[in-house]
């Protein structure tokens, strides 16, 4: 099975500075997908970044960098130069990379705010 | 563009009387799914499809069918809809490969807002 942690129910950070939210993640597969998920208010789930288990760099989208830490089990959201227009609920999620069901596992995400 | 499409986006109805939220995606993709999400419990599951009159049950399929007769179609069935179904629904769509492994992202829909009075 497989499980992730979201410690932080909710963030601020000033307009333009940068912010990390924490994610980790437990489960007895060898090769997994990691992924962050943005939900504004309005209740769309948008993609913002993934990271294979196996890729040596860290992914970078933009503004979006995931600070993925294998032995920790850690796989960080940072977003650089912060908008008004992040502020929205948070979510990361992994998935097993082979199988027949790419369910995602999600967890209870951070509520971020950014501040003008 | 590319885009998964969900309809109605916000739907009220009472105990019992039979709706379908369909789902649709013009990326050709195999992989479609239905998830749930409430407060507290987070998204979960509902069925599965790897592709064309393939479905299975995910996490919570109780009170809920579906079908895969098209590629691009995956509509969420409540025959007989309870309160404890009001829930906000998202379906989710992905590339899906047979052999080797894949990462492939999982693409949602814009959600529907479902009460059941």
């Amino acid at each position: 099975a497989q499980k992730i942690t979201q410690t932080q129910p909710g963030m601020f950070v000033q307009e333009k500075e940068a912010v990390t939210l924490d994610c980790t993640y437990d489960t007895s597969d060898q090769s997994y997908g990691l992924f962050w998920y943005k939900q504004p208010s309005s209740g769309e789930m948008i993609f913002l970044i993934y990271q294979g288990s196996y890729d040596e760099q860290n992914a970078t989208e933009g503004r979006y960098s995931l600070n993925f830490q294998k032995a920790r089990k850690s796989a960080n959201l940072v977003i650089s130069a912060s908008q008004l227009g992040d502020s929205a609920m948070y979510f990361c999620a992994m998935r097993p990379q082979r199988g027949s069901n790419y369910k995602l596992t999600f967890g209870k995400g951070t509520l971020l705010t950014v501040n003008p | 563009e590319a885009q998964v499409t969900q309809n109605p986006r916000y739907l009220i109805t009472v105990t019992g009387k039979k709706l379908t939220v369909t789902c649709s995606q013009n990326m050709n993709h195999e992989y479609m799914s239905w998830y749930r999400q409430d407060p507290g419990l987070g998204l979960r599951q509902i069925y599965y499809s790897m592709n064309v009159e393939v479905t299975d049950k995910g996490d919570v399929p109780e009170g809920y069918k579906v079908s895969r007769k098209e590629k691009r179609n995956f509509p969420l069935i409540l025959e007989s809809p309870s309160p404890n179904q009001t829930s906000l629904y998202f379906c989710a769509s992905s590339a899906y490969r047979l052999t080797g492994v894949g990462l492939e992202t999982q693409y949602f829909g814009p959600g529907t807002r479902l009460l059941v009075l």
